[in-house]
């Protein structure tokens, strides 16, 4: 069966501190992979995707991700995090429809 | 250009009413998907269209629900005999198209908060 699993459900970081987000996937077949971000009070929006090449994926607002095929992981990381980072992150995965079969998302708090 | 919108934004009924739920996609975005968000969960995939057809209605719970996208442009979530268990964020979004290709990004509405009491 199709799932994404996320590691961390609640993260709290002061700014500054370094970020990294466990996702991992079971898909068969060819797999896309994404991350979208939720701010407080907003709607989900595109981080970054995954589709094919480089598996090193640089993002919006200093995140990137690593595909790592052999681990089946897609971790999100950024080197330094902001108070305006805090929002909910959903780690996505997708075949050839386009359907998002999404993990249950990580709640990310930073400290200012 | 506007983004996904979706009315109404909030809508509290009761339990065994019907109520409807209505997605407006991006301008020229033939793919549309309707997901479902629990409170604590991600997003569940319910159905998608491309066009006016459902090209995978696989997600949708049982036969309460159903969605119609007549032209191929706004698309209706309709919910029959609703359940206290059918509370959530209803969640739609666009794509240029459903191939799932590296420009088919879906891009979200700000959904709908639906609670059945």
């Amino acid at each position: 069966a199709q799932s994404v699993s996320q590691h961390n459900h609640h993260v709290i970081l002061s700014e500054a501190a370094s970020l990294e987000l466990g996702c991992n996937y079971s898909y068969g077949g060819t797999v896309n992979l994404f991350w979208y971000v939720q701010y407080p009070g907003q709607h989900l929006q595109l981080l970054l995707k995954y589709f094919s090449g480089d598996p090193l994926v640089k993002g919006i607002k200093g995140f990137e991700a690593e595909f790592i095929k052999s681990k089946f992981s897609f971790n999100l990381r950024k080197p330094s995090v902001q108070w305006s980072d805090t929002a909910e992150y959903f780690c996505a995965a997708s075949g050839n429809t386009g359907k998002l079969i999404f993990g249950q998302g990580t709640t990310l708090q930073v400290k200012p | 250009g506007a983004g996904v919108s979706q009315t109404p934004s909030n809508k509290v009924t009761e339990k065994g009413k019907y109520v409807e739920l209505r997605c407006d996609p991006i301008s020229g975005h033939t793919a549309l998907y309707w997901y479902r968000q629990s409170l604590g969960q991600g997003p569940e995939f319910l159905i998608y269209f491309q066009g006016t057809g459902a090209a995978d209605d696989s997600g949708l719970p049982n036969d309460r629900f159903f969605a119609v996208r007549p032209e191929g442009s706004v698309s209706t979530l309709k919910i029959q005999r609703t359940e206290r268990g059918d509370s959530a964020v209803y969640l739609c979004a666009s794509s240029l198209r459903a191939g799932g290709g590296r420009t088919d990004t879906q891009y979200f509405g700000p959904g709908t908060r639906l609670t059945v009491l």
